[in-house]
């Protein structure tokens, strides 16, 4: 019972460097999304998806790309990191129906710090 | 105004007190509520719906007032393992896209 598997947990980035966080889910869930949580505020969208081949922005998606070409897997690229993207970044993944009833499935969260 | 507002807290309660939390909410189209909870340094994980008539889970219970656009959360009889941080959420519809989490309340239950 995986449910939302992230990777890394942890990571340290240079400024200007370029990373994917990986987010795989096993329950056939149609949504998915990608979120990040900074201190004190709520959880922020960055980018999400309907299904396979179909992403969408959200809140934030400035910095960030994603893709989508399966339905299970949702990596999330961060290029030329800044410390503006210092954050704690968490996938979830919801049954087409979205959040009605439902709600979200989230990984265990990537917490990444850019110096 | 933010879209979803909660008292950051923290509260403080002892062990076996009842504590409520509320959450207000700014868009009057808003359709499904939750309450989700945090630990520290964890995923959120859904802990209830929030639906019209109000709803009991054991010692939770969920209540909507659409009228004054406010959600509640009551815990009775608070156990240690109670201690997390609580989040509302709002989504105006399906598809997690509409989805406005608040910033959280923290509950520490002490012995």
């Amino acid at each position: 019972n995986a449910g939302v598997t992230q990777t890394p947990k942890f990571r340290i980035l240079k400024i200007g460097q370029s990373m994917t966080l990986q987010c795989t889910q096993d329950m056939n869930h149609n949504y998915m999304y990608w979120y990040r949580q900074d201190p004190g505020m709520g959880l922020k969208l960055i980018y999400y998806s309907v299904g396979a081949g179909i992403t969408d922005k959200g809140e934030v998606p400035n910095g960030y790309n994603v893709s989508r070409s399966t339905t299970e897997d949702f990596p999330l690229r961060l290029e030329l990191a800044a410390p503006s993207q210092t954050s704690v970044y968490f996938c979830a993944s919801s049954p087409a129906s979205g959040t009605a009833n439902y709600g979200y499935t989230f990984g265990s969260g990537t917490r990444l710090t850019v110096v | 105004r933010k879209e979803v507002e909660q008292d950051p807290g923290p509260f403080n309660v002892p062990e076996g007190a009842t504590v409520a939390f509320n959450c207000t909410y700014s868009n009057s189209a808003s359709q499904s509520f939750f309450w989700y909870r945090q630990d520290c340094r964890k995923e959120p994980k859904l802990l209830m719906s929030v639906y019209s008539s109000g709803n009991e889970d054991g010692r939770f219970t969920a209540q909507l007032n659409r009228a004054s656009q406010y959600i509640s959360l009551l815990i009775r009889d608070s156990k240690l393992s109670d201690s997390a941080t609580y989040l509302c959420v709002v989504a105006l519809g399906t598809g997690g896209f509409k989805t406005i989490f608040g910033a959280g309340t923290r509950l520490f239950v002490k012995a």
